[in-house]
């Protein structure tokens, strides 16, 4: 059964700290990962995509994937109390594009304290 | 540029009937997908279309079925409703199967009594 594995959290940091979020992942065919946010009573917004090995920086968030090591995770420079939302990771199930292939984790509850 | 669009945002339905959902895509977005939402089971995939066609299918049963039109507005229909079909139903959209980057509606919320 591929999976994609999230701590459901909650995760709590102080308004202006780094939040970090991790994802590990079991198909090792996998080459796309993605995070989303989504707001209590809203849908996923996708907020960053990532294929390849290293980081990858938008704004206040950087992504990072490590395929070696099954890992992705996300990082919030300066949190601010409106980035508190759960956070899904999803993964490209391994044989090709599609988005009817993605696996998502069960997310990650951000809580921003000001 | 518009969203997704999905209607209708909330429904209420009892056991045994049916239900309609739509889903009009990005506009120049082909492919269609349809995920189920609950707090236990977060997002489990139903479906996807692109270009009127089913490419995938998730581990749902027969009674969950859906359909894509040639303006690739998708619909998707549930019938026998169940109190355990009852959840967030979303819609994604995307250029084509080429492309995982996938949007989402602001999904329609089906409560089953």
């Amino acid at each position: 059964q591929k999976e994609v594995e999230q701590n459901s959290g909650p995760l709590s940091v102080p308004e202006g700290a780094i939040a970090s979020l991790n994802c590990t992942y079991s198909d090792r065919g996998s080459q796309s990962f993605f995070w989303y946010r989504q707001y209590s009573g809203k849908s996923p917004e996708l907020i960053m995509s990532i294929y390849s090995n290293g980081d990858k920086e938008d704004g206040r968030f950087t992504a990072q994937l490590n395929k070696a090591s099954q890992y992705v995770s996300l990082l919030i420079r300066d949190s601010q109390p409106s980035d508190s939302a759960t956070y899904l990771c999803a993964g490209e199930r391994g044989y090709g594009g599609s988005q009817g292939n993605l696996i998502f984790g069960k997310g990650t509850k951000l809580s921003v304290k000001p | 540029k518009a969203g997704v669009t999905q209607t209708p945002r909330y429904l209420i339905k009892t056991r045994g009937q049916q239900v309609t959902l739509s889903c009009s895509p990005i506009s120049g977005h082909r492919s269609v997908s349809w995920y189920q939402q609950t707090p236990g089971q977060g997002l489990q995939f139903l479906f996807e279309y692109f270009s009127e066609t089913q490419r995938n299918k998730g581990n749902f049963p027969g009674r969950f079925s859906g359909r894509q039109f040639s303006n690739s507005r998708s619909e998707m229909n549930v019938s026998t409703l169940e109190l355990g079909d009852s959840a967030l139903y979303l819609c994604a959209s995307s250029t084509g199967p080429e492309n995982t980057e996938a949007f989402f509606g602001q999904g329609t919320r089906l409560t089953v009594v």
